[in-house]
């Protein structure tokens, strides 16, 4: 059972278009976390988010964490071919920082 | 800015072989963590380490894999012998505080068993 549902799995656009992605879970999580993973390379932290309803941007990124704290959405403004990639949310639970990570949504952008 | 650094940053090995990877956290962060990523799914935990001890290495499999980091600073994760569905990327994160939740990821080994 994959705890963390994202989705789409996959999304191709083109340049200057807008896009959200999803992670979706039953359950909650104290922390949420997104990263970009570029091809053969390691994940890279964008936004951490803890307080439920809490909303951050990062210049053209938007990250929303559920009331409920159980999901997030990523939601990218005049989408640019640097921003291909694969984007992975994780949660945390417990004490001790173990992430749980979705399967990720591999995004494209067209230039 | 600091960076976890991992190698080899690729390995090719046959099965049944021994293989190592290395990993060394960002400086001053206690906490250390080994992943494995799969194409096209996302990275899962092998162990966590707190300083020198292992938090936990529920998923690790112990018949073949071991993780060390004797001196509480880099890590060496094995694998003996290798087998061919241990091909994927291995991953080392590092965490400042243990419940920060914010891990740093280095660049990963690549890992192809033939």
């Amino acid at each position: 059972t994959q705890l963390l549902e994202q989705s789409p799995q996959f999304l191709s656009i083109q340049e200057g278009e807008n896009l959200t992605v999803y992670c979706n879970s039953s359950s909650v999580f104290s922390s949420l976390q997104w990263y970009r993973q570029e091809p053969g390379e390691g994940p890279v932290l964008l936004v951490t988010v803890v307080t439920g309803g809490e909303v951050k941007k990062l210049k053209r990124l938007t990250f929303q964490f559920g009331d409920a704290r159980k999901d997030s959405s990523l939601h990218i403004t005049a989408a640019q071919p640097g921003d291909t990639g694969l984007y992975l949310c994780a949660g945390a639970r417990g004490s001790q920082g173990n992430l749980i990570f979705g399967k990720g949504t591999k995004l494209s952008v067209k230039p | 800015e600091a960076e976890v650094a991992q190698s080899p940053r690729y390995k090719i090995t046959e099965k049944s072989q021994a293989v190592a990877f290395w990993c060394d956290p960002i400086s001053g962060h206690a906490t250390l963590y080994w992943y494995r990523q799969i194409l096209g799914q996302g990275p899962e935990l092998l162990v966590q380490f707190q300083d020198e001890s292992v938090v936990d290495d529920s998923q690790l499999p112990k018949d073949r894999f071991s993780a060390e980091r004797l001196k509480g600073v880099d890590s060496t994760l094995k694998i003996q012998p290798a087998e061919l569905g241990d091909s994927a990327m291995y991953l080392c994160a590092s965490s400042p505080i243990r419940a920060t939740y914010e891990q740093y990821f280095g660049p990963g080994t690549r890992l192809t068993v033939t």
